[in-house]
């Protein structure tokens, strides 16, 4: 699977868009970008997924770069609530056993007023 | 709305105990899967099951095994806990199928366990 380098930390005002990136540049032809966050105390909570073309959900809209070695997850109006660790994954499609989420380290999105 | 709940948000036990952590799904799902959080070190594999009584060893399978008997439970057991066992351990469902890959994991709360 591809590595997914991402940034430790990063700060937003509430009520601004947050920009997380993320680096995937050995990403293979038929492996899915995937975000995950986990606020502290609970389990991840799926966010968004994509392949090529951009996706956009009710939660946030993730932007895949034309060769696919960078993406980047936005949230349109950051709150609060979404100061959490965003966890960028790579997986390859395929066998039953293919079929877990490799958690990296992520990036700690701290949300201020 | 999607459920996945585990048996207990903290425990608390000794060396050599069994320990028996348990998950529920009520999405019928068909993948379910145990990791464990560690700071540091993020989310590790430990299991997964991919239909009832089918198990595959994830990443860190030693000192632990798991049961699946019915669709909706899977159970993580520690035969003889030990110190280094003391983690959070987080439950999770998916669809299965051949397209399962694109299926979102949906997570319980987790299970702070603390061996002493």
């Amino acid at each position: 699977d591809a590595k997914t380098t991402q940034p430790t930390s990063m700060d937003c005002a509430e009520g601004r868009a947050a920009n997380l990136p993320c680096n995937h540049s050995t990403i293979s032809g038929n492996e899915y970008v995937y975000w995950y966050r986990q606020i502290h105390s609970q389990g991840p909570q799926y966010i968004i997924h994509g392949l090529k073309n951009n996706e956009t959900n009710e939660m946030a809209s993730l932007i895949i770069t034309e060769d696919r070695k960078s993406s980047t997850l936005i949230l349109p109006h950051a709150t609060l609530r979404d100061t959490a660790v965003y966890y960028c994954i790579v997986r390859v499609a395929g066998n039953q056993a293919g079929t877990a989420l490799i958690f990296g380290k992520g990036t700690t999105l701290s949300v201020s007023s | 709305d999607v459920k996945v709940t585990q048996s207990s948000r903290y425990l608390v036990k000794r060396t050599g105990e069994k320990v028996f952590l348990e998950c529920v799904q009520d999405m019928d799902h068909e993948n379910m899967f145990w990791y464990r959080q560690d700071p540091g070190l993020g989310l590790r594999l430990i299991y997964f099951s991919y239909d009832v009584k089918m198990k595959e060893k994830g990443d860190i399978p030693e000192g632990y095994s798991v049961s699946r008997e019915k669709k909706e439970r899977f159970s993580l057991i520690l035969e003889s806990a030990s110190t280094n066992q003391t983690s959070m351990y987080l439950c999770a469902s998916s669809l299965g199928g051949h397209y399962s890959i694109t299926y979102e994991q949906y997570f319980g709360p987790g299970t702070r366990l603390t061996v002493t």
